[in-house]
């Protein structure tokens, strides 16, 4: 059950596109399509901006969009704002009905 | 409104024990799997464990296995996690977070979360 691999922290200017990559297994990412992203202001919880890799919740912007490639998703802010500046966290359902997180992104709007 | 509160968290000697408590409001919580997740101060996400509707399904994170356990009280809208054992290393917010609506592999509402604080 070791975390998902992601980057520490990733930054863009505002209108720009950046995208946070999340690395993990055959026995995780890779197994099913069960990954979520979760974004997290500081002090609050977390909220879910896209799961089942690609798919979002409502009243989440489409400017949030998820892809997987093997042991490998992502997930891209289209049209970067000031308001996404938080912490960006990965999880995938794994192969022993557990779930794993990844470490975290950091997210800087310049 | 969908609202999950915790409670029960604080300061404990490491080997001692706690029992988280989370009120449910706002959705009929016994047709939802939930879950505990918590985060370390300056920390990640951590899974830490999930029980089925009726409890009697439950899966645990390797590190906590043995020493928590979780369980639900449906007639109280009501999710527990019973923490014996206590190791500086569960120092953490504990969230409580319901698998979602959408694919029931993710949390779509989650409360504030509760501090627990491991130290002698």
């Amino acid at each position: 059950q070791s975390a998902l691999t992601q980057p520490a922290s990733v930054s863009g200017s505002p209108g720009q596109s950046i995208t946070i990559s999340c690395t993990g297994t055959s026995s995780d990412v890779g197994y099913y399509n069960y990954v979520s992203w979760y974004q997290q202001h500081p002090g609050k919880a977390p909220k879910l901006m896209v799961y089942d890799v690609t798919k979002r919740p409502s009243g989440v912007s489409n400017r949030f969009s998820g892809s997987k490639s093997g042991n490998t998703a992502s997930l891209t802010i289209s049209g970067l704002q000031a308001e996404d500046e938080a912490d960006y966290y990965c999880s995938s359902y794994t192969s022993t009905s557990t779930w794993v997180f990844g470490g975290g992104t950091k997210l800087t709007v310049l | 409104e969908v609202q999950l509160v915790e409670s029960g968290g604080g300061l404990v000697q490491p080997g001692g024990s706690l029992r988280l408590s989370c009120a449910a409001s706002g959705f009929t919580f016994s047709s939802y799997w939930m879950s505990w997740v918590r985060q370390a101060p300056g920390k990640g996400l951590e899974w830490v464990a999930n029980i089925n509707q009726d409890g009697r399904e439950k899966h645990y994170v390797d590190s906590v296995k043995g020493r928590f356990t979780i369980s639900r009280d449906n007639a109280k809208n009501s999710l527990y996690l019973q923490m014996n054992s206590l190791r500086a290393e569960d120092t953490a917010v504990y969230y409580c977070a319901r698998e979602s609506a959408y694919s029931g592999y993710d949390w779509d509402y989650w409360g504030q979360g509760t501090l627990v604080t491991v130290s002698s």
